[in-house]
């Protein structure tokens, strides 16, 4: 079965600085790879998400690459805010085959004023 | 935008008790799931339902059990609670683009 594996588990950045979550997974039929922001007392939110036929994907501050041979994808926040400052989770499935999502860790991050 | 409403978001209850997890959305999405959350902030699916009068156990074994009677629904029951159960239990909707607010159940 799939395997995810989420780094790092912590990450404090200053306001301004970009951030980077990596994320790798074992299954190569995987296609579909979303990422999910958790605040305080919240459920997660999906934020962005990948197909496998895509290399890279941008949303504002936001952007996730992908690379298919390494089997890993990472999720890149730039000028960050303090707002920024949460849980993110990245998953992997196989969407035409019907998998469920399998999650990473999760990361923490902080963003200091 | 979907919305998936989880009640209650707080529960304290004694061992013993039986309680009840609402989930519910409105958007008629067929495939619902329910994770526990640990405070290690791991997600773990302990069920899933494709749809009316389907439902699955998840990847982690769990001694709650759920019902899929309408499309809108899908409560979540522990017949009787445990300190062990002490932890959060979030709600998720079509193929978990979806996450409700989420139950933090405290046992005592």
């Amino acid at each position: 079965g799939e395997n995810v594996e989420q780094h790092p588990s912590t990450l404090s950045v200053q306001e301004g600085d970009s951030a980077v979550i990596k994320c790798t997974y074992s299954d190569s039929a995987s296609n579909y790879f979303p990422w999910y922001k958790q605040e305080l007392g919240k459920g997660p939110q999906l934020i962005i998400d990948i197909r496998s036929n895509v290399g890279e994907k941008k949303d504002q501050r936001i952007a996730v690459t992908l690379n298919k041979t390494a089997k890993h994808f990472s999720l890149h926040i730039t000028e960050t805010q303090p707002e920024d400052s949460a849980v993110y989770f990245c998953a992997a499935s196989n969407r035409e085959g019907f998998q469920k999502l399998v999650f990473g860790t999760g990361t923490r991050l902080l963003v200091s004023p | 935008e979907a919305d998936i409403y989880q009640t209650p978001r707080y529960l304290v209850i004694g061992t013993g008790k039986k309680i009840t997890l609402e989930c519910s959305q409105t958007m008629g999405h067929d495939k619902m799931y329910w994770y526990q959350q640990d405070p290690g902030m791991e997600l773990h699916l302990i069920h899933y339902s494709y749809g009316v009068n389907s439902t699955e156990k998840g990847d982690l074994s769990s001694e709650s059990t759920v019902s899929r009677i309408r499309t809108e629904h899908f409560p979540l029951t522990l017949e009787s609670a445990r300190p062990s159960h002490t932890s959060q239990y979030l709600c998720a909707s079509i193929a978990e683009q979806y996450f409700g607010p989420g139950t933090r159940l405290t046992v005592t």
